[in-house]
């Protein structure tokens, strides 16, 4: 099964930062990924399809990127809105895996 | 408008069974794979079972394999999950979702199992 490795697991941040998390796939997925939020009490959201496109109505702050089997999700300028928890997905074997999460906190 | 609603969801006790439901609207349901994805309290997304548009290939995460069995009725609408002998770590908000190529979820229902 191929797993999904993903940091952190919390960050703080100011409204205004540029952060960023990471994936580490445990074998080739080409660029079977996606990122998803999700809110408190919310199904999750997927921002970002094929690892670095951007889906229909994201906003654009939000980018992906992939090298190797090392994928990363930046948002380039924190809103508040963007306090969440952020999940990879790989979908290239059969069996889907999500990465841990990263819960994004305020500071 | 897309939807997907679950039910189905319950308390019961360890070793027992609960079948969930998933109706859909708003989209060619027939078309797309579909998903089952939980998540325990607290915890993070786990990804459960999916099914192919013809019922043809059935995939199960090893924690629920061969207790689990996924389904569908693409003339009513409808995914389902009969889930067998129950335990305590199958707690979890139980969501359908397809993944692929849209992204469309349910707003979860609710499976905790306890004595």
């Amino acid at each position: 099964d191929i797993q999904m490795t993903q940091s952190p697991s919390s960050l703080s941040a100011s409204v205004g930062d540029r952060v960023t998390i990471t994936c580490r796939a445990s074998q080739g997925i080409r660029n079977d990924l996606g990122w998803y939020q999700q809110k408190p009490g919310k199904a999750p959201k997927r921002l970002i399809y094929a690892a670095s496109s951007l889906q229909s109505g994201v906003p654009s702050r939000f980018s992906g990127s992939e090298s190797g089997t090392e994928f990363t999700l930046t948002i380039s300028s924190l809103q508040p809105e963007d306090f969440a928890t952020y999940y990879c997905l790989q979908h290239n074997s059969d069996l889907y895996t999500f990465g841990q999460g990263t819960k994004l906190e305020i500071k | 408008e897309v939807q997907l609603v679950e039910s189905g969801g319950g308390l019961v006790k360890p070793g027992g069974s609960l079948r969930l439901s998933c109706a859909a609207s708003g989209f060619t349901f027939s078309t797309y794979s579909l998903h089952w994805v939980r998540q325990a309290p607290g915890k993070g997304l786990e990804w459960v079972s999916s099914i192919s548009s013809s019922s043809a290939y059935i995939y199960y995460a090893d924690s629920v394999k061969g207790r689990f069995s996924i389904s569908r009725d693409n003339a009513k609408n409808s995914l389902y999950l009969q889930m067998n002998s129950l335990r305590a770590g199958d707690t979890a908000v139980y969501y359908c979702a397809s993944l692929l190529p849209y992204d469309y979820w349910g707003q979860g229902t609710l499976v905790t199992v306890s004595s």
